[in-house]
């Protein structure tokens, strides 16, 4: 089946650790988005790839890193840095620029102990 | 200009009730405007979308309504049933702009039995 995985589904950060997210698709889609979700502000987008080797900072983007070395992965790295990231990670993925429908992942829950 | 600002936050209706979410952007280059549904824990799920072309798109139960002087669209649910219980997002982008999404804040909705 075609979509997008995301792992783990929860996550556990102690104070001072970076963790990664994981973001797989096999859509064959080339662009790429994180986005974050706290309640009452809907989805804001931290980082997006539109090809391989290229990402961009999207609003809220300070405390997070991104690499995309295949078409496939996007995953996400919430560092030491990232002061409140307690949040739900939703990837997403879509036919480039076109207006297409955007397909997310069942997301990951990170909380911070 | 890159805001999507979405009412109410959230709706309560009796089972076979209307329920009508609305959404307003201030940027006049946006060409597609989804409507995505969310279950809880889950990630959302493009729910039905629209171009500025027409005003009116329907399918099955859901209706955007799109008014371009107004720069406003909204979505109804007609005959609303428990199993429609849960977050709804607006959005909007444009053609050629990276692809990105800008989501409204979400309207968590819940339908009485």
């Amino acid at each position: 089946d075609g979509g997008i995985t995301q792992s783990p589904k929860y996550l556990f950060r102690k104070e001072g650790q970076n963790v990664t997210l994981s973001c797989e698709q096999n859509l064959n889609h080339d662009a790429m988005y994180w986005y974050r979700q706290d309640p009452g502000q809907g989805l804001r987008l931290i980082y997006y790839s539109q090809i391989v080797n290229d990402f961009q900072k999207g609003d809220i983007a300070e405390g997070y890193s991104v690499s995309r070395e295949k078409k496939e992965s996007f995953p996400l790295t919430v560092t030491s840095a990232q002061k409140n990231p307690t949040a739900f990670y939703l990837c997403a993925s879509r036919w480039g620029t076109l207006n297409t429908e955007a397909f997310f992942g069942q997301g990951t829950r990170l909380t911070v102990v | 200009q890159q805001q999507v600002k979405q009412s109410p936050q959230s709706l309560i209706v009796q089972k076979g009730g209307i329920s009508i979410i609305n959404c307003a952007y201030e940027n006049t280059a946006f060409d597609y405007f989804p409507w995505y549904q969310q279950f809880p824990g889950k990630g959302p799920a493009l729910l039905i979308a629209i171009r500025p072309d027409v005003s009116e798109k329907k399918e099955g139960r859901f209706t955007i309504s799109f008014n371009k002087s107004a720069k406003q669209f909204s979505l109804h649910i007609m005959d609303s049933q428990p199993g429609d219980s849960a977050t709804y997002f607006c959005a909007a982008s444009r053609t050629g702009n990276t692809g990105k999404l800008i989501f409204g804040q979400g309207t968590t909705l819940q339908v009485k039995p």
